[in-house]
């Protein structure tokens, strides 16, 4: 089955701008979603398809995607932006979601 | 507004048996892909299984191909999770999930059942 991989861990200075790359062979024909996941919570949809955010997420959250790999990209991270993230996307196989292992999102 | 409410999860030995329940409400439950998404403890999400709105097509995972069923009834508003020959590393919180129209799209998530397997 297709994989999607993640770095573990980011850090980003508050306010600064920070990217969080996800790679995998689905991303080269399907689009991802990213979701935030803090401490003790269910997961958020912050971003899906080519860039498109859900009502009630900042504008500062963008995302982009070339060939295999995708990005959110967080513009004047907040220190709320902290938190756990995972891209996910359809796959071609039997397995037919997958998802990436998350990135913890540090705001110094 | 969107409601997903879990229920079902407890303590369980391995090799036995466990159906979850999703109560949906807030939206029209029979036109949206519905999901199980598991997370192990201090891990990360893992899709587990996906039904389509009419309850027509399944997917599941490699890890719980045989052993887990979804299944969902439309009158009731209601997902479900049958889970047989349940092993150790199937522990985990288990989320309930809906689409947003689009496959693996997931729009709303519920706050999850805890599932131990455990001797």
């Amino acid at each position: 089955s297709s994989e999607l991989t993640q770095d573990p861990a980011v850090s980003v200075t508050l306010g600064q701008t920070v990217r969080i790359t996800c790679q995998g062979d689905s991303l080269k024909n399907y689009y991802p979603s990213w979701y935030q996941q803090k401490p003790g919570q269910a997961p958020v949809l912050v971003m899906y398809s080519k860039n498109n955010r859900p009502s009630g997420i900042p504008d500062r959250f963008s995302g982009s995607t070339s060939g295999n790999t995708a990005s959110l990209i967080i513009t004047g991270a907040q220190a709320e932006d902290e938190a756990d993230y995972y891209c996910n996307s359809r796959d071609s196989t039997l397995n037919l979601v997958v998802f990436g292992g998350g990135t913890k999102l540090t705001v110094l | 507004q969107v409601k997903l409410v879990e229920s079902g999860g407890g303590v369980v030995q391995p090799g036995r048996s466990l159906r979850l329940s999703c109560a949906a409400s807030g939206f029209a439950f029979n036109s949206f892909g519905m999901y199980w998404v598991r997370q192990a403890p201090g891990k990360g999400l893992k899709w587990v299984a996906v039904i389509w709105h009419d309850g027509s097509t399944k997917y599941y995972a490699d890890s719980v191909r045989g052993r887990f069923t979804i299944s969902r009834d439309n009158s009731k508003n209601t997902l479900y999770l049958d889970m047989n020959s349940l092993r150790v590393e199937d522990t985990g919180v288990y989320y309930c999930a809906r689409d947003n129209g689009l496959i693996a799209m997931i729009q709303d998530w519920g706050q999850g059942t805890l599932v131990t397997v455990s001797s």
